[in-house]
């Protein structure tokens, strides 16, 4: 079965520093990795996915993230963290038996930036 | 704007009661899914549909039932609704059944139930 994992469930950062929000994946199969960020009383916005062609991705916004299969991390970075980049995020896996595209995801991180 | 609507956006209603949440998905989709965000739970799965037929399901209780019409839009239907049910419930639609497409989300219901 395939899982995900955030580490934190809240992560601060400084405007203008780096933010950085870890994510692990379990799968038996190759997996498609997915991040998806949520503003508050909004629906889900893609920032990138990971579908094997390369393992650094660049996505939305400034975003990007590295699949580094020995590790099982899908880690999710920006250079410089903007007020705006405040929102929950979400990491998530498919790709499991029945070549359905159901989307597992983490628990979330709430991305909190400071002034 | 995902071009992925649903409706209504927000729903009270009581125990024991059926509602029925509506989803379009984007031109040209032929996957719609339906998810299910509540505080203990997170965002779980509930069910797949593909060009009209059931694709996938995950965590869906028996309550709970879902189709997709010929001009593809989804209806979700829970009924017998318990205190537990209040959530959020997004719909997506991908162009592709698999894995390897992107799913769009839409803006949610949010379900209160008294």
């Amino acid at each position: 079965a395939q899982s995900v994992t955030q580490l934190g469930s809240h992560v601060s950062v400084s405007e203008g520093a780096l933010v950085l929000l870890r994510c692990n994946y379990s799968s038996s199969v190759p997996p498609y990795l997915f991040w998806y960020v949520q503003y508050p009383n909004q629906g889900l916005q893609l920032l990138l996915k990971y579908t094997s062609a390369a393992t650094l991705v660049k996505g939305i916004n400034g975003f990007e993230a590295e699949f580094k299969k020995s590790e099982t991390s899908f880690h999710l970075t920006k250079p410089s963290a903007h007020m705006s980049d405040a929102a929950e995020y979400f990491c998530a896996v498919s790709g499991g038996s029945g070549n359905t595209g159901k989307l597992i995801f983490g628990q979330g991180t709430t991305l909190q930036v400071k002034p | 704007d995902s071009g992925v609507t649903q409706t209504p956006k927000h729903l009270i209603t009581a125990t024991g009661q059926r509602v029925t949440l509506r989803c379009s998905p984007r031109s040209g989709d032929l996957s719609v899914y339906w998810y299910q965000q509540s505080l203990d739970q997170g965002l779980q799965f509930l069910i797949q549909y593909y060009n009209g037929e059931e694709r996938a399901k995950g965590n869906i209780l028996e309550r709970f039932s879902a189709q997709q019409f010929p001009d593809l839009h989804s209806e979700l239907n829970l009924s017998s609704l318990e205190l537990g049910d209040s959530a959020l419930y997004f719909c997506a639609s991908s162009v592709l059944a698999g894995p390897e497409g992107t799913q769009y989300f839409g803006p949610g219901t949010r379900l209160l139930v008294l």
